[in-house]
């Protein structure tokens, strides 16, 4: 079945700097994919729509410059996370649609960052 | 707008013994429902799904039937085993021409041998 898969899975950055996660949809293409942040023991939070080819949505409260997202191609979303603080260590987790307009998703692995 | 309402847990079960997860939802027109499972350190899997009233999703002895007259997607599973120790999230999407899924806080699922 189509899998999405989310890279790295781990990782961990000084404070100040910035990180990239990646999110690739591999045997689909991916027009849309979606941002999550989830903190321990709760559910998922929607950060960001991510469109390919035209800027992401992103929801009320989430910071559009310190969060980038760009969806460059149609298997290929990323999350920069810039000027990281500890503040923003968390779970990270993209997801894509089966197809699109379609209520079944596909997740990623999630990424576990951590800023010290 | 729409919303989903797990309930708290964790749930504590000895190994073969009865698991429901209560689920309820509240949503403008007629949204898919999901369950999804999360294991330690890893992403969402989606475990079964319901796309209209009365169809029951189910998988690995999982079941949900998708009630609209309770608005609920209640999991249960007969036996539980200790590899079904996990974070249960209940989920909508479909409603109101959205797509992007609505989930619950999660219910985290302890099995003890």
């Amino acid at each position: 079945g189509a899998v999405v898969s989310q890279h790295p899975s781990w990782v961990i950055c000084k404070s100040g700097t910035s990180v990239k996660i990646e999110c690739r949809s591999l045997d689909f293409q991916a027009t849309t994919m979606f941002w999550y942040r989830q903190f321990p023991k709760q559910s998922l939070m929607l950060m960001a729509t991510s469109n390919e080819g035209s800027k992401a949505t992103y929801e009320q409260g989430v910071e559009k410059d310190k969060f980038l997202i760009n969806h460059a191609s149609l298997t290929l979303s990323t999350l920069t996370v810039t000027s990281a603080h500890p503040e923003d260590s968390s779970f990270y987790i993209c997801s894509a649609p089966k197809t699109l307009g379609t209520t079944e998703a596909f997740f990623g692995q999630g990424t576990r960052l951590t800023v010290v | 707008g729409n919303s989903v309402t797990q309930m708290e847990g964790p749930v504590t079960l000895s190994e073969e013994a009865f698991l429901t997860i209560n689920c309820t939802y509240t949503a403008t027109g007629y949204p898919s429902l999901f369950w999804y499972v999360q294991y330690p350190g890893e992403g969402l899997q989606l475990l079964l799904k319901a796309t209209k009233a009365d169809d029951k999703g189910s998988n690995k002895g999982f079941e949900a039937t998708y009630r609209k007259e309770t608005t609920s997607f209640h999991l249960e599973k007969g036996s539980v085993q200790v590899s079904d120790s996990a974070v249960y999230f209940c989920a909508l999407s479909g409603s109101g021409g959205s797509y992007i899924p609505t989930f619950g806080r999660g219910t985290s699922l302890i099995v003890h041998p």
